[in-house]
């Protein structure tokens, strides 16, 4: 697709339920990145995606936290349990080739509020 | 290692004012840096970045920016607000070796009458 497109943009979950996040990144996009921007905290990085493997998962919060990508294309972000901490706008972003310097495009995000 | 500090979390400036925003960073190797724009309910759009050559980098929407390793800084810069830059600005530095950005946390540009 022309941007990178992310889903559901809202998504509201008590706690204690599993919550799915979808990334379509652009086609052609090898490297995919999932970052969490909270109130006050700033972006911060979960996961990277080089194809399909994670060689960076270093952020992922905790085990409640677990991503793949499927097909070198889209990409699903599961929370489990989900936590009122996990309050978060959740930004997937995408890169032709690995590499910060050529730039990400990033979605507009998943506003995800757990209550 | 590597960290970024954006001083002021809010900055107000009027229309026609000149635009500084403040950023330094903390690396033990060469940094590349990035300015990023965020508008309410959308992604991050990428400003302007250094990466090698001229420390003078030039972005979108007449805004540039400013490497200077003595200083450690990246501040952004431009002559002349317009109410349409308001929104929120990150700096963030990543030093080469690995593919994630880390990111601070931002200023809120406001742009007055």
């Amino acid at each position: 697709g022309a941007g990178v497109s992310q889903s559901p943009s809202n998504k509201v979950t008590e706690k204690g339920k599993d919550v799915e996040l979808r990334c379509d990144p652009i086609s052609g996009h090898t490297a995919l990145y999932w970052y969490r921007q909270s109130l006050g905290q700033g972006l911060e990085f979960l996961i990277y995606f080089q194809g399909n493997s994670a060689p960076d998962k270093s952020g992922l919060p905790s085990d409640r936290f677990s991503a793949e990508r499927t097909g070198g294309s889209v990409s699903t972000l599961t929370i489990q349990r989900t936590q009122q901490e996990d309050s978060a706008v959740y930004l997937c972003a995408s890169s032709l080739v690995e590499g910060f310097h050529y730039g990400y495009t990033f979605g507009s995000g998943t506003r995800l509020t757990v209550v | 290692a590597q960290s970024v500090t954006q001083l002021g979390s809010h900055v107000s400036v009027s229309e026609g004012a000149l635009v500084l925003l403040r950023c330094n960073y903390s690396s033990s190797v060469p940094p590349y840096l990035f300015w990023y724009v965020q508008y309410p309910n959308q992604g991050l759009q990428l400003l302007l970045k250094y990466t090698t050559g001229a420390t003078l980098v030039k972005g979108i929407n007449g805004f540039e920016a400013e490497f200077k390793k003595s200083e450690t800084s990246f501040h952004l810069t431009k002559p002349s607000a317009h109410m349409s830059d308001a929104a929120e600005y990150f700096c963030a530095v990543s030093t080469g070796t690995a593919s994630k950005l880390t990111f601070g946390t931002g200023t809120r540009l406001q742009v007055t009458l």
